[in-house]
């Protein structure tokens, strides 16, 4: 079963909207998410590292005030799309590091995000 | 920072054949590699992956070779069937646990 919860699993909102993705870790407790975008057709392209009680860590090009990151708890992230355009619609995913665990990162199920 | 060149970016082959993919990377600190299977609007799900001290790893029908002094990977699927279709990743990172970086993805299609 899954070990990594993301919710919602589909957004449609219009132009303007911030839009919240929520990421848990189900089984275990990860000081470590990471936020992915995936365009149609193309790879996992990482935006964002989610430290547990700190900063997140932007990849280059990724705007930190466009994309808000925060790890408040061992077992949730959250990244919040502010204003979002419709060039921000894309599939999102989320993973989780497991250090204890047979797999490095764990994936949730992504959100589909459709800005109208 | 890393980077990972993955081919061919689409293969399409026959139920029963084999079907390679590969990858090279660029950090020769890079020490873990994982193949990843993403169908259509799903997560990706890893299928197999290899540490830097071996240099290949079988599991049923599918199998991962590693030659660290070329840093290019492999991943090799036997015997294809129709539900193997999908799109794979390459991945590398220095740490087991550390970021991963992404292939640009190869989509398989495997004819019945």
């Amino acid at each position: 079963g899954a070990v990594v919860s993301q919710h919602p699993s589909r957004v449609i909102c219009k132009s303007g909207t911030s839009v919240k993705i929520e990421c848990r870790s189900l089984d275990f407790q990860a000081t470590t998410m990471f936020w992915y975008r995936q365009f149609p057709k193309q790879s996992l392209m990482l935006m964002a590292t989610s430290n547990e009680g700190s900063k997140a860590t932007y990849e280059q090009g990724v705007e930190k005030d466009k994309f808000l990151i925060n790890h408040a708890s061992l077992t949730l992230s959250t990244l919040t799309v502010t204003s979002a355009h419709p060039e921000d619609s894309s599939f999102y995913i989320c993973s989780a590091r497991d250090p204890t665990g047979s797999q490095p990162q764990h994936f949730g199920d992504g959100t589909r995000l459709s800005i109208l | 920072g890393e980077n990972v060149e993955q081919h061919p970016s689409t293969l399409s082959v026959q139920e029963g054949d084999s079907a390679v993919i590969k990858c090279t990377y660029s950090d020769s600190a890079s020490n873990y590699f994982p193949w990843y299977k993403q169908e259509l609007g799903k997560r990706p799900q890893l299928i197999i992956d290899i540490r830097s001290n071996v240099g290949e790893k079988k599991d049923q029908r599918i199998a991962v070779t590693l030659n660290k002094t070329a840093k290019h990977f492999s991943l090799h699927i036997t015997e294809t069937q129709p539900e193997d279709s999908a799109v794979y990743f390459c991945a590398a990172s220095r740490r087991g646990y550390s970021t991963l970086t992404f292939g640009k993805g190869t989509m398989l299609l495997v004819s019945p």
